[in-house]
């Protein structure tokens, strides 16, 4: 069972240039999530998606795009890449809800690394 | 606003020492919590959350309300706790987001 796997794990870009990250879970959960990690501020939410098809803003999402067509898998993409958005990318999954319960624990993947020079 | 505060970046103590890593929070409504941990070359994981008052890993955390804190606490540390911890508010609703604190690195030294 791989849970939650991002790729790419590393990545640098030049400023300007666009690149996608690739988010897929196999635990057929409901919700998805893209955070971004930086020293001293902790993860803070990009994106997130509550389902096949949707997606929402979350705190920190401009310069970022994302798209959930298949339920299974989250895209972020990046149009115009700054020096700004060197950070480590962090996906995550949680089931959501299942019925009258709101299961909440989130599954996070590796991490990309990314460095925009 | 919504907001998690970890005050100490780095907490360093040696094994065998108590540890208290704190977290504070501001919210309005009733709040879940949770702290997450980062071993070294692994990914975040779910440490333990308030509504399940358990105790992982020697772990404990207790929500206290009127002081708006949600510290972690473990006796006696050893050396495999040394990682980064982060505490995490969801706030009320169905989304199933989570805030993040800025994270506290525990060092436990031999």
């Amino acid at each position: 069972n791989a849970g939650v796997t991002q790729t790419p794990k590393f990545r640098v870009l030049k400023t300007g240039q666009s690149m996608t990250l690739l988010c897929a879970q196999d635990m057929n959960h409901e919700y998805m999530y893209w955070y971004r990690q930086d020293p001293g501020m902790g993860l803070r939410l990009i994106h997130y998606s509550v389902g096949e098809g949707t997606t929402a803003k979350g705190e920190v999402p401009d310069g970022y795009n994302v798209s959930r067509l298949k339920k299974q898998n989250f895209l972020l993409g990046l149009e115009s890449a700054a020096p700004s958005q060197t950070s480590v990318y962090f996906c995550a999954s949680s089931p959501g809800d299942r019925g009258r319960k709101l299961d909440t624990e989130a599954f996070f993947g590796q991490g990309t690394r990314l460095t925009v020079v | 606003a919504q907001r998690v505060t970890q005050p100490e970046k780095l907490l360093s103590v040696f094994k065998g020492a108590p540890v208290e890593l704190k977290c504070n929070y501001s919210y309005s409504g009733s709040p879940e919590l949770f702290w997450y941990v980062q071993y070294s070359r692994q990914r975040l994981q779910l440490l333990l959350r308030h509504i399940s008052r358990e105790s992982i890993k020697g772990f404990t955390a207790d929500l206290n309300k009127g002081e708006t804190s949600f510290h972690l606490k473990k006796p006696f540390a050893q050396e495999e706790d040394s990682a980064m911890y982060y505490c995490a508010l969801r706030p009320s609703s169905n989304t199933g987001k989570l805030i993040f604190g800025q994270g506290t690195t525990l060092q436990v030294k031999p």
